[in-house]
């Protein structure tokens, strides 16, 4: 079974420009995260959907951040306009819907370096 | 707000020696505590969990067990192998929600 795809893997762009992220969660799985870390520093949890409706974005550090999931299923984080201290470690996680504690599968992560 | 607090590395060891990487936390009611682990160029991964307190989570040679009454959930390991090296998380979870981690603790093991 394939695990919590992420792509790209790695991303630089320069100051004022685009990125969109993907993930693409394990099949079935009606939770997804996003996650990041920042210079070495703990990973921040930023949003999380139950499908397609965004359950707690109390994480996202402001307006340049959209996270979308259509249809429930892969979901994207783009970043516009990005700002020096986007750069980091963005981890995507998915997880089951029932369970008192179900397990949360990580991505490998794309690391974004804005210049 | 919940919270997570651990040790800072790195920590260099030799194989076969004892490891103890501390973790203490803050939370409200009673959160599942974890620790996760990144290999190098790998995504996290679920070493171990415990979901109520005095409760030990095992795996691969590691334990840790969940004190409520110190607010801790240290890792150890008795035997560490150079395979060991990696990058290891604490985290909580309260309703089996969003994690919220520690800063990561860098773990070296030296043949």
């Amino acid at each position: 079974e394939a695990g919590v795809t992420q792509f790209p893997s790695h991303s630089v762009i320069e100051k004022g420009q685009t990125v969109t992220l993907r993930c693409d969660p394990i099949s079935g799985h009606d939770n997804l995260y996003w996650y990041r870390r920042v210079m070495g520093k703990e990973i921040k949890f930023l949003l999380h959907f139950v499908k397609e409706s965004k359950q707690d974005e109390s994480g996202m550090p402001n307006n340049r951040f959209l996270a979308e999931r259509t249809g429930g299923t892969y979901s994207t984080l783009k970043v516009q306009p990005a700002e020096l201290e986007d750069s980091g470690v963005y981890f995507c996680a998915s997880s089951l819907s029932w369970g008192r504690v179900p397990e949360a599968f990580f991505g490998q992560g794309t690391r974004l370096t804005v210049v | 707000g919940n919270s997570v607090t651990q040790m800072e590395g790195p920590v260099t060891l030799s194989e076969e020696a004892f490891l103890t990487i501390n973790c203490t936390y803050t939370a409200t009611g009673y959160p599942s505590l974890f620790w996760y682990v990144q290999y190098p160029g790998e995504g996290l991964q679920l070493l171990l969990k415990a979901t109520k307190a005095d409760d030990k989570g095992s795996n691969k040679g590691f334990e840790a067990t969940y004190r409520k009454e110190t607010t801790s959930f240290h890792l150890e390991k008795g035997s560490v192998q150079v395979s060991d090296s990696a990058v290891y998380f604490c985290a909580l979870s309260s309703y089996g929600n969003k994690l919220v981690f520690g800063a990561g603790t860098i773990l070296r093991v030296k043949s």
